[in-house]
Formats: C-alpha cells, sequence, structure tokens
C-alpha cells in the first residue's frame, strides 16, 4: 500500500535549520512528484514546494525560495525539505504530499502524517 | 492569484452542502479539494474539478466554472464534518499551488 514516512518532531531555536525527510513505498517513487504543505497551529494548508521525483525538476513558493530547498534520494525513495534560518513562525506541521511526476498542479492523492516542527528561544 | 473559500458552512443530516472556491477565471484552471479532520492529514476527496479518486463516495462532487468552483456533499453524514481546502495551479505566478483559506463544515 501507498506510505509516506515522516521524520520524527523537532525542536530547534530561531535562526536554525530543520530538515524533515519522507520515506515513500508502495509504489515507483520516480513515477511521481513530491509537495511540501505546512499548516501553522490553527491555520490553513500552505504550499511550500514540488520536487519531480523522476528528474529532480522544483518548484518554490516565493515566499520560501531563499530559505527552502526540497531534494530527493532515488537510491532510499526518499523526499527532503530543508528549511534554514527558522523564526516562530515556522512552527507548524510539515507535511509531504505525493503528486505529479511532471508538473506542480497535480493533485496530491497521498499525504504523510506530518512532522511537527517547533521553533522556540 | 487568491482563492476565497467562507470560513464555514453548517448543514443538517441528510442535506446537501455546497462549499464555494472563487478565484478569477477559476474556471480555466483545474481544481482540486480536500478533506481535513481535527488532527489528521488532509485527503483527496476531488481532483480535476470533479473526478473522484478511488474510495471517496459518490455523494461528493465537484464542478467548476467562470469565477466559482463547488465542492457538494450530498447526504451529509455526522463524519463528513472537517475542514475542506481547495486547491489550484497557478501558471501566472511561476508555477505554484495555491491552496484556499479552507471551510469549516459543521454538521448540525
Amino acid at each position: 500500500q501507498v506510505q509516506l514516512v515522516q521524520s520524527g518532531p523537532e525542536v530547534k531555536k530561531p535562526g536554525a535549520s530543520v530538515r524533515v525527510s519522507c520515506k515513500a513505498s508502495g509504489f515507483t517513487f520516480t513515477n511521481h512528484g513530491f509537495n511540501w504543505v505546512r499548516q501553522a497551529p490553527g491555520a490553513g494548508l500552505e504550499w511550500m514546494a514540488w520536487i519531480s521525483g523522476y528528474n529532480g525538476l522544483t518548484n518554490y513558493a516565493q515566499k520560501f525560495k531563499d530559505r527552502v530547498t526540497v531534494t530527493t534520494d532515488t537510491s532510499t525513495n526518499t523526499a527532503y525539505l530543508d528549511l534554514r534560518n527558522l523564526s516562530s513562525d515556522d512552527t507548524a506541521i510539515y507535511y509531504c504530499a505525493r503528486g505529479g511526476w511532471a508538473v506542480v498542479g497535480d493533485a496530491s492523492d497521498a499525504w504523510g502524517p506530518g512532522t511537527l516542527v517547533t521553533v522556540s528561544s | 492569484y487568491a482563492l476565497t473559500q467562507p470560513p464555514s458552512v453548517s448543514m443538517a443530516p441528510g442535506q446537501t452542502a455546497k462549499i464555494a472556491c472563487g478565484g478569477d477565471n477559476i474556471g480555466s484552471k483545474s481544481v482540486h479539494w480536500y478533506q481535513q479532520k481535527p488532527g489528521q492529514a488532509p485527503v483527496l476527496v476531488v481532483y480535476d474539478d470533479s473526478a473522484r479518486p478511488s474510495g471517496i463516495p459518490e455523494r461528493f462532487s465537484g464542478s467548476n466554472s467562470g469565477i466559482t468552483a463547488t465542492l457538494a456533499i450530498t447526504k451529509v453524514e455526522a463524519g463528513d464534518e472537517a475542514d475542506y481546502y481547495c486547491q489550484v495551479w497557478d501558471t501566472t505566478s511561476g508555477h505554484i499551488v495555491i491552496f484556499g483559506g479552507g471551510t469549516k463544515l459543521t454538521v448540525l
């Protein structure tokens, strides 16, 4: 069955960086892309970035372009989100979600359980 | 590009709930809809305006025309109470994904 297993919760200090991983199983990794979406406490969904599992093509929300890098490791079927220079505003649940391999616009038909990142001094 | 959803919709069990998602010429874009229950990850309920993923009941349907896309849920049940988000792919601002603000469906 399709599974996206995300790394565990993180607590970081302001100015630090965090890496969230998303290990995929139950489907062909390179046939899909991966969206990263976050949700601050009590807030809605916010799209951050997409990466193709096929060719590594990426798209970023303008808001995150300078602080976020998304990558994949096709040898381990894992997608990664790196977020730098954290502030308290980055406290949120971070989701990876399976999307299309070619374009960012395909629907996300499978989601990971989310990773809580807390930024606090 | 922005998507506008009503913050809340309330409906009695058995009725039809309609959740709107407004955007400039949204009818020219593909709209996806997600359901999110408290403490859970979102679940795709409608994609490409009106298609249903396997496992999603026929009670969920979508339409999209002009400046409004709509998610309709017929015969609303208590288990449908959740937040619902619409999503589009915006190519005018550099191939990005936009979510609506979300609508809380309350089943009375």
